[in-house]
């Protein structure tokens, strides 16, 4: 399968603990997008990279959460001092090398966090 | 602000039945739509999209229509089966770049034997 993977699918910690997810987008896409989403609701957008590169970050991205892309390949978001309303579902996506906004985002199954 | 919005949160259809999933956006300049798929424990699924120059796209057994004049897009599923059943999400990408996808909150598809 060589669709976007992430890793761990579901993370139970306590609160105030540190969280890290892994995501690995599909092979040659440069733009990485993570998203946050809660029962319910659509995805809300966190971040995006291009290669290495962060280019946007949403209000919605506190100072607790960061985000890398060291080698413009997979990317980490790392959640510190976890709180009750960081239970979410965090999905990561990618797109395609090259392409103009006209391009659909390809998504990973998710990591369910679970902060108890 | 943005939003993109559904008229229902749920949708309850015959199988083999079509399914219309009708959604309504906000921002006149968005040019850029896209169906999202989702099912239990998984990530958004593409279906389809369509450019803000065309006003219908058929995929198979899904056509979304986009009416610019009243900002409505809508969802056509033909012949309703059973693993159709999920969350549809409508998506705008805004025109201001190439980032983030605005989701509205999703209709849940539900098929009756």
């Amino acid at each position: 399968d060589t669709g976007v993977s992430q890793d761990p699918r579901h993370k139970i910690t306590k609160r105030g603990q540190n969280v890290t997810f892994r995501c690995d987008p599909i092979s040659e896409h440069n733009r990485l997008y993570w998203y946050r989403q809660t029962l319910g609701q659509g995805p809300e957008f966190l971040t995006y990279f291009q290669n290495e590169a962060q280019l946007e970050k949403s209000r919605l991205l506190s100072d607790r959460f960061s985000a890398e892309r060291p080698k413009g390949s997979f990317s980490t978001l790392e959640i510190q001092r976890t709180e009750q309303g960081d239970s979410a579902m965090y999905l990561c996506a990618s797109s395609p090398r090259n392409s103009d906004s006209n391009q659909p985002q390809h998504f990973g199954d998710g990591t369910r966090l679970s902060i108890l | 602000g943005e939003s993109v919005g559904l008229h229902l949160p749920t949708l309850s259809v015959q199988e083999g039945d079509n399914s219309i999933i009708n959604c309504a956006y906000s921002n006149s300049a968005s040019d850029y739509f896209i169906w999202y798929k989702q099912e239990s424990g998984k990530g958004p699924q593409f279906i389809i999209d369509i450019r803000s120059n065309m006003d219908k796209r058929q995929g198979q057994r899904v056509t979304v229509l986009l009416n610019k004049t009243v900002k409505h897009l809508s969802l056509q599923i033909a012949a309703t089966q059973p693993g159709d059943s999920a969350v549809y999400f409508c998506a705008e990408i805004p025109p201001a770049g190439a980032s983030k996808i605005i989701f509205g909150s999703g209709t849940r598809l539900s098929i009756r034997p």
